[in-house]
């Protein structure tokens, strides 16, 4: 069956870079786009960007500057890196795969000093 | 980007209630519309694609529809499990945007 696994530092610092591993099982990276998302405390759902079935991407435009996504074929996986990090950006954080059918179950990044 | 309007924020229901939850987009989106459910503490799950269409496993008593510029989702009657915050999402252009919620309680 399809699986998305999310995996993360947990805590970091203000000004590092975020990164994010999504690991998928059970759906082909070069057949199926891969979106990143996140949730904020007691917020909503923001689309943060996407990688597509031919490895182009596209990002919020809110977060453009900052952001970066990427993926490893071979090994079944789409990287997220978030340059710059403020407290804001203190969230849930899920990948979804084929046109948001499938979800990861997130993981909680707080930015903290 | 494309800004999606969805209302209301907040839908007291009661059990047996027929809820509907629209999401207006100003730009043209095709039925580029998605409708996610999202329980406490959960991933979302996807509700309804393409404006109308069904996704696997989602009970009939669900639907999406559009008019014009309007998409909504209804529940025809509510059960308990159905308690939860729901979103729209435009896919037809990248960015792609999710409404801003609505959270379904019962009154």
């Amino acid at each position: 069956q399809v699986q998305l696994k999310e995996s993360g530092p947990g805590l970091i610092q203000p000004s590092q870079t975020l990164s994010l591993t999504c690991t998928v099982s059970g759906l082909s990276l070069t057949s199926n786009s891969v979106s990143w998302i996140r949730q904020s405390p007691g917020k909503g759902l923001e689309w943060m960007g996407v990688i597509w079935r031919n490895g182009g991407t596209d990002y919020n435009s809110a977060i453009k500057s900052r952001l970066s996504i990427t993926r490893d074929t071979s090994k079944s996986q789409v990287f997220l890196e978030l340059n710059s990090l403020q407290t804001e950006d203190s969230a849930m954080y899920f990948c979804a795969g084929s046109w948001f059918a499938y979800w990861g179950q997130g993981t909680l990044v707080t930015v903290s000093s | 980007d494309i800004q999606m309007t969805q209302s209301p924020s907040s839908l007291p229901a009661s059990l047996g209630d027929r809820v509907t939850i629209t999401c207006r987009s100003i730009q043209d989106i095709g039925n580029y519309l998605r409708w996610f459910q999202q329980k406490p503490g959960k991933s979302p799950r996807l509700l309804i694609y393409g404006a109308t269409n069904l996704a696997a496993g989602v009970p009939s008593r669900f639907s999406g529809s559009r008019s014009g510029s309007d998409y909504s989702l209804t529940i025809s009657s509510l059960e308990s499990e159905d308690m939860a915050d729901y979103y729209c999402l435009q896919s037809s252009e990248s960015p792609f945007t999710f409404g801003a919620g609505t959270k379904l309680e019962l009154k």
